[in-house]
């Protein structure tokens, strides 16, 4: 167990429906961060959270969106869902000074 | 714009062999890490490299940074089959900054 923890492990929903993936990070770290992990795009950074404020945004749709809670917790809502949006999401989280440690991921199939 | 290219991205090794794994990137990174991925699961922190000139080693694999080149080198000594995965590198700027990841190396040790 990494101590970021991801829910669900793994979602199954139909086109043009809304998800929501959950993280919790490390006890103590503030930032959070999620990735997309799919074979034709790879690794891609989508956004960063440090303390409740966004810090840093990649490449997220417009679909997308996300927030972190005064506990820390982290949510990635994914709007309009599409075929292509299938993937394999990743939540990490930091301590300071450095230092990344990655959730087991949420696979999400649209069908 | 950081941009990170892994090569080689497939790499077949018979066991017992040396190989070098390469990761050039385009701007300037103060820190950069390796990450190993077994299939479908989450990423697992190798190394990081927080100095030009640093060289972390673990088992049969060493992993070196040179900030003026641009460029990392995950190192792998008489490879094992255990060692089958796909490498990442991914540096990152300035503390906390978000990881930009190559597309991997996978990596086949075979008997």
């Amino acid at each position: 167990d990494s101590g970021v923890t991801q829910t669900p492990k793994h979602l199954i929903t139909a086109t043009g429906q809304r998800v929501t993936l959950r993280c919790s990070p490390r006890s103590g770290d503030l930032s959070v961060y999620w990735y997309q992990q799919s074979l034709d795009q790879g690794l891609q950074f989508l956004i960063q959270y440090y303390n409740g404020e966004e810090r840093a945004k990649g490449n997220i749709l417009e679909r997308f969106s996300a927030q972190q809670f005064p506990d820390l917790h982290s949510e990635l809502n994914l709007s309009s869902l599409e075929l292509g949006d299938s993937a394999l999401y990743f939540c990490a989280s930091s301590p300071f000074p450095y230092g990344y440690t990655f959730g087991s991921g949420t696979r999400l199939t649209v069908v | 714009e950081l941009k990170v290219e892994q090569n080689p991205l497939f790499l077949s090794m018979q066991e017992g062999k040396n190989y070098t794994i390469y990761c050039n990137y385009s701007t300037t990174s103060d820190r950069l890490y390796w990450y190993r991925q077994d299939p479908g699961k989450s990423l697992e922190s190798l190394f990081v490299l927080l100095s030009n000139g640093a060289v972390k080693q673990e088992g049969r694999l060493m992993a070196s940074l040179d900030t003026k080149a641009r460029l990392s080198t995950l190192h792998i000594t008489a490879a094992v089959h255990d060692l089958s995965a796909t490498y990442f590198c991914a540096p990152t700027r300035g503390s906390q900054g978000n990881l930009i990841f190559g597309k991997g190396t996978k990596l086949s040790v075979k008997p």
